[in-house]
């Protein structure tokens, strides 16, 4: 089955630094979302992505779905110690989502 | 607020026992989606249903079953429980099918069970 390789695992930063993670595959994607889950709830919609080469922002977050539709990538600008938390990317073709493993952002203040 | 409502929020029961957990979708959204997360552990795919029909399934055990009713809400039933189903359950709904266009998944807050 499709498969979605999300990096880096885990990211551990200071507060007011950018961040950047990423899922990569060997699948094609029709769709690439992203979501943020804090501890105990469940994962937020970040940003929705249907178009290869698209670049689209959401106030400090801006994710890219990858021209060869096999990746996209998230950046967090000017992080603040809300932005913790694990972010998942998730993949849509063949009216199927597959999610990445995700990203455990710690962001020291 | 996603729209998309769980109940019950926390659950403890005994291993052996059988529990049911309930999703209502956003208004409107016909497709609807269970998940399974596990202490430190990515989102695992149930299983889905859209307008009342299993549409794809996961690696859902057998002792696990789900439907969605005609009014669009799903239940999620866990039965012989083990100590190992202890995990936060999710419910997701989209208006379409996911990984299309429109199909962005809306999570709830989750279920978590405890089985001691």
């Amino acid at each position: 089955g499709q498969q979605l390789n999300q990096s880096p695992q885990s990211m551990f930063i200071q507060e007011g630094e950018d961040v950047s993670m990423n899922c990569t595959s060997s699948s094609i994607f029709n769709t690439w979302l992203w979501y943020k889950q804090d501890p105990g709830e469940g994962p937020v919609l970040l940003i929705a992505l249907y178009k290869a080469g698209e670049l689209t922002s959401n106030g400090r977050l801006t994710a890219q779905f990858g021209i060869t539709r096999k990746d996209s990538f998230l950046n967090i600008s000017a992080s603040i110690p809300s932005d913790v938390g694990i972010y998942f990317c998730a993949g849509g073709s063949n009216y199927k989502l597959t999610f990445g493993k995700g990203t455990l952002l710690t962001v020291n203040p | 607020d996603s729209g998309v409502t769980q109940t019950p929020k926390h659950l403890i029961t005994a291993t052996g026992q059988r529990v049911t957990l309930r999703c209502s979708p956003r208004s409107g959204d016909l497709s609807v989606y269970w998940y399974q997360q596990s202490l430190d552990q990515g989102l695992q795919f149930l299983i889905q249903y859209y307008n009342g029909e299993e549409r794809a399934k996961g690696n859902i055990l057998e002792r696990f079953s789900a439907q969605q009713f005609p009014d669009l809400h799903s239940e999620l039933n866990l039965s012989s429980l083990e100590l190992g189903d202890s995990a936060l359950y999710f419910c997701a709904s989209s208006r379409g099918l996911a990984g299309a266009g429109g199909g962005e998944l809306f999570f709830g807050e989750g279920s978590r069970l405890t089985v001691l």
